[in-house]
């Protein structure tokens, strides 16, 4: 059973659309977080939400709108693609203040 | 400011040999540290962490880390590299409130024949 799953794996798409990301978590944690990985392999958080609620929240453009339904699923969704969006975006889940894990990434590429 | 410095941007080893990375961290508070492995095209791997206690931790696929905090630094090791480890390797510092995770820029290790 996969612990940490995002879907889609990939996913290509043009300059200017709407897209979302999902991400589930089976592993009973309680917070869960979105980064995002650029082209130099560098990490950087987004959001993180704990029990639903937004905790942290970065320097990111207001295109990027994270929502936690339960405890088990934060989705994010992007508008109004841009080229510099392109990359790669990791979902991860934790209990609180402890080991985050990992799902497989997201690949976007925006043309 | 939070930060962490991975100095090696590129390391090559031959199979068999040892390995050490480098990882230096600057953090206000007692740090929570990690490190993560990323395989080509794969999501990140934790590999070991050092919450508090001794500060030699052991994680898997035989790597180990020490914590010293008077150099703030949190070095990984392992005794023989396979060349499988080939990997891009990812050194971490979390803890406060949130547990956010600041990462170092990684370092990739090839590994030959």
């Amino acid at each position: 059973d996969t612990a940490v799953s995002q879907t889609p794996k990939y996913l290509v798409t043009q300059m200017g659309n709407d897209k979302s990301i999902k991400c589930e978590q089976n592993l009973g944690h309680d917070t869960m977080y979105w980064y995002k990985q650029d082209s130099k392999k560098f990490l950087k958080i987004m959001f993180s939400y704990n029990n639903k609620e937004l905790i942290i929240n970065e320097t990111v453009p207001n295109r990027f709108s994270p929502k936690s339904p339960d405890k088990a699923h934060l989705n994010l969704h992007i508008n109004s693609l841009e080229l510099g969006d392109s990359a790669v975006y990791f979902c991860a889940s934790s209990r609180y203040q402890e080991t985050q894990y990992f799902g497989p990434g997201t690949r976007l590429l925006v043309l | 400011a939070q930060s962490v410095t991975q100095p090696d941007i590129h390391i090559t080893v031959s199979e068999g040999a040892s390995l050490e990375l480098r990882c230096n961290y600057s953090y206000g508070a007692t740090p929570y540290l990690f490190w993560y492995v990323q395989s080509p095209g794969q999501g990140l791997q934790l590999l070991l962490k050092y919450f508090s206690g001794d500060t030699l931790v052991q994680g898997i696929k035989g790597f180990e880390a020490e914590f010293k905090r008077s150099q703030s630094s949190f070095n990984l090791r392992k005794p023989s590299v396979h060349w499988s480890d080939a990997a891009e390797y990812f050194c971490a510092v979390g803890g406060g409130g949130y547990n956010k995770l600041i990462f170092g820029a990684g370092t990739r290790l090839a590994v030959h024949p």
